[in-house]
């Protein structure tokens, strides 16, 4: 089955505690991106990544770091966290950039205490 | 930057009554435009694009979306809600010019009362 895969789905964390939440997609795709979703403030992207190695920054990126080594996966890590990054955080593939139909995981809830 | 507006924070509409969710948007050069829902504790959903050509465009579970260059806009339509329909409804844009970066709007709750 074609998806998107994130991991953990619930985490809570304290402050200044380096984490990272997988994002794996068995699709093939070239694109792949974070975002991160507040109430009022709908979708916000942090970083998105057009290929293997190839990563830029999206509206949000402040207090998060991205990495592409292959092709499949696109880890999200927080380095040290703080409240303001509680959030719903999904993790999203597509064929090749923004023309394309983006596919979503099924989120990661995280909170920061 | 390209932007999106969502006005409406929650639209209740009838069972079998008709659905009209809006959107407007602002960017540089022609638009891309999409709508994804969201149901409850799950991720987005794809519902359709506007790339080029035809207006009026179809996509899944009976929606379409007419994009109107003029008034900038790309209104959701159903011509009759289910209770099903009840969800979180996106829309996003993409500029023709510049980077791969997608912006959503802040979502619009749809609430289909039986």
């Amino acid at each position: 089955e074609a998806q998107v895969t994130q991991n953990p789905r619930y985490l809570i964390t304290v402050t200044g505690k380096k984490l990272t939440v997988t994002c794996s997609q068995n699709m093939n795709h070239e694109y792949m991106s974070w975002y991160r979703q507040d109430p009022g403030l709908g979708l916000r992207q942090i970083y998105y990544s057009m290929n293997v190695e190839v990563t830029d920054k999206g509206d949000v990126p402040e207090g998060y770091k991205v990495s592409r080594k292959e092709k499949r996966n696109f880890p999200l890590i927080l380095e040290s966290p703080s409240p303001n990054q509680t959030s719903l955080y999904f993790c999203a593939s597509s064929l090749a950039g923004g023309l394309d139909t983006q596919y979503f995981g099924p989120g990661t809830r995280l909170t920061v205490l | 930057a390209q932007s999106v507006a969502q006005p409406e924070d929650q639209v209740n509409v009838a069972e079998g009554n008709p659905l009209t969710v809006k959107c407007t948007y602002s960017v540089s050069g022609n638009p891309y435009l999409f709508w994804y829902v969201q149901y409850p504790n799950r991720g987005l959903q794809f519902l359709l694009k506007y790339i080029t050509g035809d207006n009026l465009v179809k996509g899944s579970y009976g929606f379409e979306a007419e994009f109107n260059k003029s008034q900038t806009s790309f209104h959701l339509k159903k011509p009759s809600a289910l209770v099903s329909d009840s969800a979180l409804y996106f829309c996003a844009v993409r500029g023709y010019y510049g980077n791969n970066r997608l912006a959503f709007g802040k979502g619009n709750q749809v609430v289909v009362i039986p």
